[in-house]
């Protein structure tokens, strides 16, 4: 079935620096990618999202680029700020039988240290 | 709007016992799903549903069984509950639109979670 990797699995920067998280996928099929912030004691709540046929989609201090060759995709925060210490979820989605079924990656746990 | 709810926010079970999990949303989203999510290992869908009456199974469906008889509503029931299945457990909803000549599902709306402890 699909697996999602997903790495580092804790990552610590300094407020003002970039955090890159990177995914990959292994089933071609997929064609959705979210990806999704969960504060403690909350739900995933969607960030930023991305479909196969676009490279890169950016909203103000986050991005996220895909490569559907290599079969991978990455978020990138820029301006890291103490709000964005979350744990962060990439996932792939594809169509299976009446809807479309996402598979998760074991979440990176993001510290932005002040 | 309230979006999607959970109840209750946490439940303690004894091996063998069964209960239900309620999930109900008013965005009037025809896509739920119900997902449990363990240390270490993100999110796994256990079934999902698009409409009243549609119901499919995920990655993890053993053991968990659910039905859709409203669009607002997607209970999760554990017939006979086993340690294996202490997590914690949040349902989402989703609109649908047409994308590329196929029904297209995108943002989840997810609620607060259940946590469950069967010992």
């Amino acid at each position: 079935g699909e697996n999602v990797e997903q790495h580092p699995s804790t990552l610590s920067v300094q407020e003002g620096d970039s955090a890159v998280i990177k995914c990959t996928y292994s089933d071609s099929a997929s064609n959705y990618f979210p990806w999704y912030k969960q504060e403690l004691g909350k739900g995933p709540q969607l960030i930023i999202d991305i479909r196969s046929n676009v490279g890169e989609k950016k909203d103000q201090r986050i991005a996220v680029t895909l490569n559907k060759t290599a079969k991978h995709f990455s978020l990138h925060i820029t301006e890291t700020q103490p709000e964005d210490s979350a744990v962060y979820f990439c996932a792939a989605g594809k169509w299976k039988n009446y809807g479309q079924n996402f598979v998760f990656g074991p979440g990176t746990r993001l510290s932005v240290l002040p | 709007n309230a979006g999607v709810t959970q109840t209750p926010k946490f439940q303690v079970l004894k091996t063998g016992q069964s209960m239900t999990l309620q999930c109900a949303q008013d965005m009037n989203h025809e896509y739920m799903s119900w997902y449990r999510q363990d240390p270490g290992m993100g999110l796994r869908l256990i079934h999902y549903s698009v409409g009243a009456g549609i119901t499919d199974q995920g990655e993890v469906p053993n053991g968990y069984n659910v039905s859709r008889s409203t669009t607002e509503d997607f209970p999760l029931r554990l017939l006979s509950a086993a340690p294996s299945q202490t997590s914690v457990y949040f349902c989402a909803s989703s609109y649908s639109f047409v994308w590329q000549g196929s029904y297209s599902y995108n943002e989840q709306f997810f609620g607060p979670g259940t946590r469950l402890t069967v010992l």
